[in-house]
């Protein structure tokens, strides 16, 4: 079992639509969680991280927080073509500076 | 604000000859510094990280070494490149354990 998993995809959106990503990990005494977006050939950057159990809005971004089930998923709102990019999920263990990643969701959003 | 460079930002490099991959980080002060390789169509592969001057840790045994002569300056070395050493290769930092990571514009290196 990877440490750090998501579906590879692509997963394809309509414009305006709701993109949906989930990520399972399986280190149960992983702190924080954090979604990364990486356009093609760039390299990764954040969109968003969470600590605590629940929901946690930025704009049209969703994070969702589940320790129990040991998961984390991204929802995108009103997805947009500048959209288009792959998804990644990383994890950081109970203690020291080890970021996990994911293999990464790709996502197209179709016009 | 913070950023943080790398260079260069591409280089095609004979197998066996060396390399050496610089990172460096402005507008902040001891920062834990990493370096990731992404083979392509592949996920991050953590390769060392630092926490200090002089501190770094292996992830992954391999030909590859790093170094951190300053406090913002991340080295990555090789003596001798493989095929297999080919990706893009990423430098990030944060401000300490479990803190976000943000990450350099990245290089891509292609060994032939």
């Amino acid at each position: 079992q990877k440490e750090v998993e998501q579906n590879s995809g692509p997963l394809s959106v309509p414009e305006g639509a709701i993109a949906s990503l989930n990520c399972t990990y399986s280190d149960r005494g992983s702190q924080s969680f954090f979604w990364y977006r990486q356009y093609s050939g760039k390299s990764p950057e954040l969109i968003m991280f969470i600590y605590s159990n629940g929901d946690k809005e930025d704009g049209r971004f969703t994070a969702q927080l589940n320790k129990a089930s040991q998961y984390v998923s991204l929802l995108i709102r009103d997805s947009q073509p500048s959209d288009s990019a792959t998804y990644l999920c990383a994890v950081n263990k109970a203690a020291g500076n080890k970021l996990t990643f994911g293999g990464g969701t790709r996502v197209l959003v179709k016009p | 604000s913070q950023t943080i460079h790398q260079w260069p930002a591409t280089l095609v490099q004979p197998v066996g000859s060396p390399l050496s991959l610089e990172c460096t980080v402005e507008g902040t002060s001891n920062p834990n510094l990493y370096w990731y390789r992404q083979a392509a169509g592949r996920g991050l592969q953590l390769l060392f990280y630092s926490v200090g001057i002089g501190q770094i840790s292996s992830e992954v045994p391999q030909n590859l070494s790093a170094s951190r002569p300053q406090d913002r300056q991340f080295i990555l070395s090789s003596k001798k490149l493989l095929l297999s050493d080919s990706g893009f290769y990423l430098c990030a930092w944060s401000r300490g354990e479990q803190e976000t990571q943000y990450f350099g514009p990245g290089t891509r290196l292609l060994v032939l």
